[in-house]
């Protein structure tokens, strides 16, 4: 199994630009979710959904939009990069509808100048 | 507002040492507190866990602590190797969402 995958790995743009980063589970994980991880302020959740074609806003969700129209799949969408979306993104995943074992991908760095 | 907060930020420990880091919260709504282990370059994997009913759990060389009345729960790393070597989460749930704490990075010395 892959388990947790995310695409692409690094990634840098331009202010204003916009941008899909892709996430992909392949363990039928009802419970999918995107966190950005910033040095000296952990992990804040952006969104997370329940399932396919429901989905709900974290802690910082501003910027930033998702759709989950398969199990599998759960893609961030940077609609206009700002410099303070500079950060490292995880999708994360778990059975169920809860979150109490996540399985997270390795990350995407991404870079806004 | 961080509702999660954790100390301290790094810690260095000698080989064989106990290694201690602390996480307290605000919210009584909180069901569940994870911790999750980090190595450079990868996403966090969940450690041990713990629910509020309950004042200890124990894996191997890992141990949380949960005070529920003071709102404080802690992870303990008995006989700290090398490999220990990563950075800490610990974490608090309330429905649906995960809160993270600011993360410890530990170094344990040879």
């Amino acid at each position: 199994n892959a388990g947790v995958t995310q695409t692409p790995k690094f990634q840098v743009l331009k202010t204003g630009q916009s941008m899909t980063l892709q996430c992909a589970q392949d363990m039928n994980h009802e419970y999918m979710s995107w966190y950005r991880q910033d040095p000296g302020m952990g992990l804040r959740l952006i969104h997370y959904s329940v399932g396919a074609g429901i989905t709900d806003q974290g802690e910082v969700p501003n910027g930033y939009n998702v759709s989950r129209s398969t199990t599998e799949d759960f893609p961030l969408r940077l609609l206009s990069a700002a410099p303070s979306q500079t950060s490292v993104y995880f999708c994360a995943s778990s059975w169920g509808q809860t979150n109490e074992k996540l399985f997270f991908g390795s990350g995407t760095q991404l870079s806004v100048l | 507002q961080q509702q999660v907060k954790q100390s301290p930020q790094s810690l260095i420990v000698q080989k064989g040492g106990i290694s201690i880091i602390n996480c307290a919260y605000e919210n009584t709504a909180f069901d569940y507190f994870p911790w999750y282990q980090q190595f450079p370059g990868k996403g966090p994997a969940l450690l041990i866990a713990i629910r509020p009913d309950v004042s200890e759990k124990k894996e191997g060389r890992f141990t949380i602590s949960f005070n529920k009345s003071a709102k404080q729960f802690s992870l303990h790393i008995m006989d700290s190797q090398p490999g220990d070597s990563a950075t800490y989460f610990c974490a608090a749930r309330r429905a649906q969402k995960l809160v993270f704490g600011q993360g410890t990075r530990l170094t344990i010395n040879p």
